[in-house]
């Protein structure tokens, strides 16, 4: 089974509106973390937010926000009033802390469009 | 947060030639570093895990020949792609985690190396 899936190869966004990028994740450990990262055309891979299991509010860093919901396995992630800049792959991401820690688990990704 | 460094960011070569990519943590030190391979329009995929002191770790699938991988010191892992050849042209980018940042265990990750076999 895939430990993160990413349903939303492409998705397009209003300059200034929010937006919202799915991500559900697949592990049985109890202890892991979640992440995101912004990947521009550039190539580089931006680290955006983060998210532990055992955290028990929503990471928030400035626009971004994680919406957490542990039960249905899923980790979202909010970006609050587009910008042009914000056009990039975004990648969630998966760590699990007991079982096999230094492997990193990324979703296949979505490309976001936010449109002037 | 903790800044990676790679180098080159671009390479073209001739088939059959070798190239080296270097990946450094500039503000702290890292017992482990990784090597992803990119293909376009697609997600990251493991090849490697580079230990400081001691063999890398491959994933299935990558050649430990093809691709050598040294870690010589706590901030310095580099790969060699050896005889290289059309179909190693791809995207390679280097992560670290700054393991004295305690609790997220973030991964940085180095700008990346776009790679041309011509």
């Amino acid at each position: 089974a895939q430990k993160i899936t990413q349903t939303q190869p492409g998705m397009f966004v209003q300059e200034k509106e929010a937006v919202t990028l799915d991500c559900t994740y697949d592990t049985s450990d109890p202890s892991y973390g979640l992440f995101w990262y912004k990947q521009p055309s550039s190539g580089e891979m931006i680290f955006l937010i983060y998210q532990g299991s055992y955290d028990q509010q929503n990471a928030t860093e400035g626009r971004y926000s994680l919406n957490f919901q542990k039960a249905r396995k899923s980790a979202n992630l909010v970006i609050s009033a587009s910008q042009l800049g914000d056009s990039a792959m975004y990648f969630c991401a998966m760590r699990e802390f007991l079982y096999n820690f230094n492997k990193f688990y990324f979703g296949s990704g979505t490309k976001l469009n936010v449109k002037p | 947060g903790a800044v990676v460094s790679q180098h080159p960011s671009w390479v073209i070569c001739k088939s059959g030639t070798s190239v080296k990519i270097e990946c450094r943590s500039l503000d702290f030190q890292a017992t482990t570093m990784f090597w992803y391979r990119q293909f376009p329009k697609q997600s990251l995929m493991l090849m490697a895990t580079s230990n400081e002191g001691s063999k890398a770790t491959y994933e299935q699938g990558v050649e430990k020949d093809k691709f050598l991988i040294n870690h010589a010191s706590l901030t310095l892992s580099t790969l060699t792609v050896t005889s290289a050849h059309p179909e190693d042209s791809s995207f390679y980018i280097c992560s670290a985690r700054d393991e004295m940042e305690t609790g997220k265990n973030i991964q940085y990750f180095g700008a990346g190396t776009r790679l041309s076999v011509l």
